[in-house]
């Protein structure tokens, strides 16, 4: 149980042009999901907190015009990439909690983003 | 603001060797996750420690939750090169469910 996916797992897109992720949660309803992006050999970094049905909390330094993140079922949150430059490259994550007072997330298998 | 440090950064050991992995802060947390994550992959949930002094095993894996609730170890007992891969620590107690993860363990194991 507890499992989340991810699509695309790849994405190479031109500058200037946006992208959206999918994370899905397979087995549960989350009423909650998190977006984190990670940099090579580094650790995950939170971008945003989603909550089903209410806006999306983002972390500070993270422009919510530019990573719009929208959870409109209990199953799925997206995350939009606009206007994507080649500093946006990088290895996106969403992850899922099972229910309210959980700490444990479960991960997607992750997007990597190439902005060419 | 919750900080978790976590050490070593970089582990490179031989087969058959133990090691610990650390996980420290001056903040209390309601819970302690530790997740093993693999090149171009989301990190796997390896075990949740809840309670001060508690310890589980996985297999060749010990996991510690300090009695005050502010540290973690991971022991690996007779490491093997299928251990290799990113160790993360997150503790839980950031606000909606939030999780404030360490640097990371970054271990290679060789055969």
């Amino acid at each position: 149980g507890a499992v989340v996916s991810q699509h695309p797992s790849r994405v190479i897109c031109k500058s200037g042009t946006s992208v959206k992720i999918e994370c899905r949660s397979l087995d549960f309803q989350a009423t909650t999901m998190f977006w984190y992006r990670q940099f090579p050999k580094q650790s995950l970094m939170l971008m945003a907190t989603s909550n089903e049905g209410s806006k999306a909390t983002y972390e500070q330094g993270v422009e919510k015009d530019k990573f719009l993140i929208n959870h409109a079922s209990l199953t799925l949150s997206t995350l939009t990439v606009t206007s994507a430059h080649p500093e946006d490259s990088s290895f996106y994550i969403c992850s899922a909690v099972t229910g309210q007072g959980r700490y444990e997330q479960y991960f997607g298998p992750g997007t990597r983003l190439t902005v060419t | 603001t919750q900080l978790l440090e976590q050490s070593p950064q970089f582990l490179s050991i031989q087969e058959g060797e133990n090691l610990t992995v650390y996980c420290n802060s001056s903040s209390v947390f309601s819970s302690l996750q530790w997740y093993r994550q693999e090149p171009g992959e989301g990190p796997v949930l390896l075990v949740t420690v809840v309670t001060g002094g508690e310890v589980k095993k996985l297999k060749r894996l010990t996991f510690q939750f300090g009695d005050a609730r502010k540290d973690s170890s991971l022991h690996i007992t007779a490491a093997q090169p299928g251990d290799t891969g990113l160790y993360l620590c997150a503790g839980a107690g950031g606000g909606y469910n939030k999780l404030i993860f360490g640097a990371g363990t970054r271990l290679a194991v060789h055969p």
